[in-house]
């Protein structure tokens, strides 16, 4: 049992390159997300799906795009990277509305 | 939105000392969760606790509702404890909305 697993973990990219984090659970929860982290703060929410077919904006959207490809998996795309968006991102699911969150591991991102 | 306040945002502890985390919010609550993040980055979970008390080994939790605070408890710190503890809720009736998280306490246990 997995649970929320993130790829890649480390990535270094020049700014105005392209790429997407990839997120998967197999907890056969309805609801994903995810968070940036930058130092010395806590998590803000980027953009979340809370069930198969729907994504919605959180704090932090701009500059990123998202899709919920199937129950399991959400991913976040960066179009045009730019060095502000350097931070560590986390995915994150739930099952429903009184049950905790479980989170994946992290994807340290750096762009240059 | 909610907002969250953690205190202390820094305390040193020699190894074997007590301390007790604050978390502050400011509406109410379906969900309050307090993680560790390790040195590594990884945010484990530790309690899932809306309301009531728990416990976990040296771990411990309390959350009233009523007056929107919760403390964690941490007793006969090792120096694997040591890390940044995040306290995180989601609002009453948000239903699937994310959690907002505090800024965080970062504990250092000293040998």
């Amino acid at each position: 049992n997995a649970g929320v697993t993130q790829t890649p973990k480390f990535q270094v990219l020049k700014t105005g390159q392209s790429m997407t984090l990839q997120c998967a659970q197999d907890m056969n929860h309805n609801s994903m997300y995810w968070y940036r982290q930058d130092p010395g703060m806590g998590l803000r929410l980027i953009y979340y799906s809370a069930s198969e077919g729907t994504t919605d904006k959180g704090e932090v959207p701009n500059g990123y795009n998202v899709s919920r490809l199937n129950k399991r998996e959400f991913s976040l795309r960066l179009e045009s990277a730019a060095p502000s968006q350097t931070s560590v991102y986390f995915c994150a699911s739930k099952t429903g509305t009184f049950y905790g969150y479980t989170f994946g591991s992290g994807t340290r991102l750096t762009v240059v | 939105g909610i907002q969250v306040e953690q205190s202390p945002p820094d305390l040193i502890l020699q190894e074997g000392a007590n301390s007790t985390l604050r978390c502050n919010f400011s509406d109410s609550v379906n969900n309050l969760q307090w993680f560790h993040q390790n040195p590594w980055g990884q945010l484990i979970n530790l309690f899932y606790i809306p309301s009531g008390t728990k416990q976990n080994g040296r771990l411990s939790a309390t959350t009233v509702a009523t007056e929107r605070y919760s403390l964690l408890y941490i007793s006969s710190s090792q120096t694997t404890d040591s890390g940044v503890y995040f306290c995180a809720v989601e609002m009453l009736g948000g239903g699937a909305d994310g959690l907002t998280f505090g800024k965080g306490t970062h504990l250092i246990i000293q040998p």
